[in-house]
């Protein structure tokens, strides 16, 4: 069975730092790319970051760009999202989702069940 | 980066109605349109892949539909499990997903 269980978050005052974990099992986690999607309270979702199978490429969406760090380490099967420099609009909660991708179709087809960023003094 | 215009925000129905809810891509985007579905303190649960596949172990009653730029997705007919918000999420450019603002269907 597909689980990915996140872990790491919490409050932090604002210009803080926090790092966000992402525990994967029950697939070959080496094989996919993995990605960071937030939901601000009463708020759609919204995309923020990529990292590629083997971690050599990384994407951010302009909000996060140059305060967050996508890494993943395959041989714990684990990824991560280190967040600086954090905001009262950074306040969310972030899930990790695996994407499928195959010829013409590319989804989010599991995801984590989100972990609660509080930004406030 | 692609934006995605999801009607209505919100709408009232009753259990046995139809429901269709929209996506419009700022530009062509094929078919590299899904469609989610998320009720309250849950995770997105993915319905239809490739605006048109339907997820398995995902009724019958919901199907996708569209191409290039818009898309739609149908509930037959509502049950009341069906209570939850949707969102379409555009997968076409690398790395660079988005999602539409949400559909909140509620009991009228």
């Amino acid at each position: 069975e597909v689980q990915l269980v996140e872990s790491g978050g919490g409050l932090v005052q604002p210009g803080g730092s926090l790092g966000l974990s992402c525990a994967a099992s029950g697939f070959t986690f080496s094989n996919y790319a993995m990605h960071w999607v937030r939901q601000a309270p009463g708020k759609g979702l919204e995309y923020i970051s990529a990292v590629s199978s083997n971690g050599g490429s990384t994407y951010y969406a302009n909000s996060v760009k140059g305060r967050f760090t996508i890494s993943r380490d395959n041989a714990k099967n684990t990824l991560y999202l280190q967040m600086g420099s954090l905001r009262a609009e950074d306040m969310a909660v972030y899930y990790c989702a695996r994407a499928e991708c195959s010829g013409t179709r590319c989804y989010f087809d599991y995801w984590g069940q989100g972990s609660l960023v509080t930004v406030s003094s | 980066d692609i934006q995605m215009t999801q009607s209505p925000s919100s709408l009232s129905a009753s259990v046995g109605d139809r429901v269709t809810i929209t996506c419009r891509a700022s530009q062509t985007i094929s078919n590299y349109l899904n469609w989610y579905q998320q009720k309250p303190g849950k995770a997105p649960k993915l319905l239809i892949y490739a605006a048109s596949s339907l997820q398995s172990g995902v009724p019958s009653r919901f199907s996708g539909s569209g191409s290039g730029t818009d898309f739609a997705l149908t509930i037959s007919s509502l049950q009341p499990e069906d209570f939850a918000t949707y969102f379409c999420l555009q997968s076409y450019t690398t790395a660079t997903w988005t999602f539409g603002q949400g559909t909140k269907v509620e009991t009228k």
